[in-house]
């Protein structure tokens, strides 16, 4: 079955200290990988994928994230964090052989607090 | 801005109502999504349609149900509605509905049954 674990509901870090929000999977084959961020009252917004390729995928507002296929996981990174980061981080994940009769499935969320 | 328009922004209705949610996908998207966001559930996906034809179905519950029309709008209908069923709706828009599209998602609709 597909399906995504994010096993912190909370990360905190301090404002410029590098930060990791972790994600892992299980798919039945290859998988596509996202991450998406909502802020306050507003829908999610798209941050990165990971389709093929250099297993570092880099996305907007300098997150990055690392493919691991022996450790199922798509842990997103940031090196210094700001305040304006703190959000609710999604991770998500389609695979290759999908006909397009599942949708994107998502983990259950990290909220991420960047203190000042 | 995404580009995907959710109305009405909040509802407030009562057990046993029907209520229809609306979304109007980014120009030129054909396939829309509707996920159903709550505390106990996390993001649920619904149901999925491209072009007007239904293409995936997620825990959409019965009395729940979805159309794409022909200039791809899409509604969201919700029957005999429960405490429940109180949580934010979301609707998703991607140019083709393949599976390494992004998706553009709408500020969502805040039902609240009471």
């Amino acid at each position: 079955a597909q399906s995504v674990a994010q096993p912190e509901d909370q990360v905190n870090v301090a404002e410029g200290n590098p930060l990791t929000v972790k994600c892992t999977y299980s798919v039945s084959g290859n998988p596509y990988l996202f991450w998406y961020v909502q802020y306050p009252n507003r829908g999610l917004q798209f941050l990165l994928k990971y389709i093929t390729g250099d297993n570092l995928v880099k996305g907007s507002y300098g997150f990055e994230a690392e493919f691991n296929k022996s450790q199922t996981s798509f842990h997103l990174k940031k090196p210094s964090a700001l305040v304006s980061d703190s959000a609710l981080y999604f991770c998500a994940v389609r695979f290759q052989g999908d006909t397009g009769r599942r949708a994107l499935t998502f983990g259950s969320g990290t909220r991420l607090q960047v203190q000042p | 801005d995404s580009g995907v328009t959710q109305t009405p922004k909040h509802l407030i209705t009562a057990t046993g109502q029907r209520v229809t949610l609306r979304c109007s996908p980014r120009s030129g998207d054909l396939s829309v999504y509707w996920y159903q966001q709550s505390l106990d559930q996390g993001l649920q996906f619904l149901i999925q349609y491209y072009n007007g034809e239904e293409r995936a179905k997620g825990n959409i519950l019965e009395r729940f149900s979805a159309q794409q029309f022909p200039d791809l709008h899409s509604e969201l209908n919700l029957s005999s509605l429960e405490l429940g069923d109180s949580a934010l709706y979301f609707c998703a828009s991607s140019p083709t509905g393949t599976v390494n599209e992004k998706l553009f998602f709408g500020s969502g609709t805040q039902l609240s049954v009471l």
